[in-house]
């Protein structure tokens, strides 16, 4: 069926360095695609979001490329900071279905 | 507050008993969510509602799941003779805009249900 997933479920970094975060997905009529940043014990918040007639998005720290051609995803934090420390989830959806599919989520982890 | 307001934030069943999650959206958004997330998982959708119409229930997982949302603003999301595999938090979220142009979802801080 449709899908969203993700290839790493965790990445370590060193803080100040940039973090790349990657996500696959699978519904080709998707036009909308989010990601968040959810923190332990708490609901998954909004980063950033893009449409599929784009195919870069900045903004503060944070952009988001999507290649349709390959159904990828991606998210890229510069100069990463240990409040960045979560787990990274994307999200897509269509005009059609109006909800968000999730996938798996990625654990984000700043060394000092 | 000014955000999307779950409770209980912590509920624990014996299995077999129901349980009943609220959910108070941003006042005035339109579009309310119900997400179910595993441990170590994404939120899955539940259901869908469009001020006080269901739109979208296909993701809850049995007849024992039933949501409402009768003024179109709280919402309860009911679950009956819970089982062990109903164990997760439950996440509310809400959005101004309709489900044709979804947008940012606002999300609560989740009810975590756990069943004995």
């Amino acid at each position: 069926g449709e899908s969203v997933g993700l290839h790493l479920p965790t990445l370590s970094v060193q803080e100040g360095d940039n973090s790349i975060i990657n996500c696959a997905y699978s519904n080709s009529a998707s036009d909308y695609f989010i990601w968040y940043k959810q923190e332990s014990g708490k609901g998954p918040q909004f980063i950033i979001d893009i449409r599929s007639n784009m195919d870069k998005r900045q903004g503060q720290r944070v952009t988001v490329l999507l290649n349709k051609t390959v159904k990828h995803l991606s998210l890229q934090i510069a100069a990463t900071q240990p409040g960045d420390s979560a787990v990274y989830f994307c999200a897509e959806t269509s005009r059609q279905g109006g909800k968000l599919i999730f996938g798996q989520g990625t654990e984000l982890s700043v060394k000092p | 507050g000014a955000g999307v307001s779950q409770s209980p934030r912590y509920k624990v069943a014996k299995r077999g008993q129901d349980v009943a999650l609220r959910c108070d959206p941003i006042s005035g958004h339109v579009s309310l969510f119900w997400y179910q997330q595993a441990l170590g998982q994404g939120p899955e959708f539940l259901t869908y509602f469009q001020n006080e119409a269901q739109l979208d229930k296909s993701g809850l997982p049995s007849d024992r799941f039933f949501a409402e949302r009768p003024e179109g603003s709280v919402s309860t999301l009911k679950i009956q003779r819970t089982q062990q595999e109903d164990s997760a938090v439950y996440l509310c979220a809400s959005s101004p805009r309709t489900a044709s142009n979804t947008g940012e979802l606002f999300f609560g801080e989740g009810s975590r249900l756990t069943v004995l």
